[in-house]
Parts: C-alpha cells; structure tokens; sequence
C-alpha cells in the first residue's frame, strides 16, 4: 500500500524567506503523480503543484517549485520570497497513475506559518 | 458551476440527530469523494464515487454514515444519529476520473452539541 510522510507537522519562517516543506512516500509503482495542496484558515483546498513522476524536470508555478528525486521517494515543496498569505496546511499527495479508480493518499500536513 | 460546492457551509445539529450535507461537483467530472477533516488534523477519506461502478465506502467509520451519488452528479453524505465526534469539517472533491487532480470544495463544518 501506498503511504506519504510529511515529517514536519509545523513550521515558521519570516517574510520573504524562503522555506521548504517535505514530503516522502513509498510506492512499487513507476507510473504516478504527486501533488501539494495548500489549506488556508478559510478551509478551501487549493492545488498548488502538480508532479507526473515520468517527468525528470521539477514542476514550477510561479514562487512554488518542488525537489522530485524518484530514486529517493522524496518530493519536497520550496515556496520562495513567502508571503503572508501563504500561512495555511499544506498536504502532500500521491496517486497512481495506471488505474483510473484509484484514490489518491494524503500526507498528515504541515502547518507553516509565515511570520510578519 | 465553475467549482465545486457544499451546502450549509455551517450546521450545528444535536447529538443524535440526523443530517444531511450535500455536495456538487464540477460538471463532467465522473470522481467524486468525501474526506472528513478534524480540528487542525489532515484528511480522513469516507467515500468514493467512479462513474456507474459501485462506491467505494472502506473510509466510511459506522453504519450510521451513508452517502449517495444520483445521476453521477449531486452527492449526498447521511450522519445519521449524529455523536459528539462526528464534529469536523467534511470536504468534498471531484475530478475527471479517478486518476486525475482533485478540486475541493469549501466544505461542510459540522458541530453536534
């Protein structure tokens, strides 16, 4: 079975800096994506970042990037120049890629606080 | 819609009540699910729905919760004789098929005194 790790259960960081987030997971499979949500106070899950684990090059959205080492099961989330609004949970999520049906599996979160 | 929607926003209900809270997809999408979320806790998956293939309900905690999903659009999730614990927040997603990026709803939190 499929589990993903978020170590960190709560983290700060000032303004501006830039903070990491990780994320590991343990899978067979070869065909799957990754993906980093983020849950704000006001409790509306939002995708940050989606990986397709076929893909050697790390996904961007504009100040989100993630580290995926396949090798290592490892998917860490990097948020640079933090802002206030990023305060909120953020989860971490695997799923399968070759079935159609399955679920995907979320981390436990980290809480990050953006400090001003 | 643009996104997905949940009704109410807020219940508060009484211990041993029954409620019901409703979820609405993104139209054409044929996945659908159900999380709980406890105070400051991460996801707890209840239920799932594919298309016409029967749900997958292994997340479901008792018998007193149901959920059905009719005409493969609008879901319904039954508490039924509502407990102090079933208190949370219950997110709803859907998505394209199973295997594809999961679009929230704002969620449903529920209190039961």
């Amino acid at each position: 079975a499929q589990t993903v790790t978020q170590s960190q259960p709560e983290m700060s960081v000032q303004e501006a800096e830039t903070v990491t987030l990780s994320c590991t997971y343990d899978t067979s499979e070869n065909n799957y994506y990754l993906f980093w949500y983020k849950q704000p106070p006001s409790r509306q899950m939002i995708l940050v970042i989606r990986q397709e684990a076929y893909k050697q090059q790390n996904a961007t959205e504009n100040r989100f990037s993630v580290n995926f080492q396949k090798a290592a099961k490892s998917f860490s989330l990097k948020i640079s120049d933090s802002q206030l609004g990023d305060t909120a949970m953020y989860f971490c999520a695997f799923m399968k890629r070759m079935n159609r049906d399955d679920k995907i599996i979320f981390g436990k979160g980290t809480r990050l606080h953006i400090l001003p | 819609g643009a996104g997905v929607s949940q009704s109410p926003s807020n219940k508060v209900t009484e211990k041993g009540k029954d409620v019901e809270l409703r979820c609405d997809p993104i139209s054409g999408h044929t996945a659908l699910y159900w999380y709980r979320q406890s105070l400051g806790q991460g996801l707890e998956f209840l239920i799932y729905f594919q298309g016409n293939s029967a749900p997958d309900k292994s997340g479901l905690p008792s018998d007193r919760f149901s959920a059905e999903r009719t005409g493969g659009s609008v879901s319904t999730l039954t508490i039924q004789r509502t407990q102090q614990e079933d208190s949370a927040v219950y997110l709803c997603a859907s998505s394209r098929w199973g295997a594809d990026t999961q679009y929230f709803g704002p969620g449903t939190r529920l209190t039961v005194l």
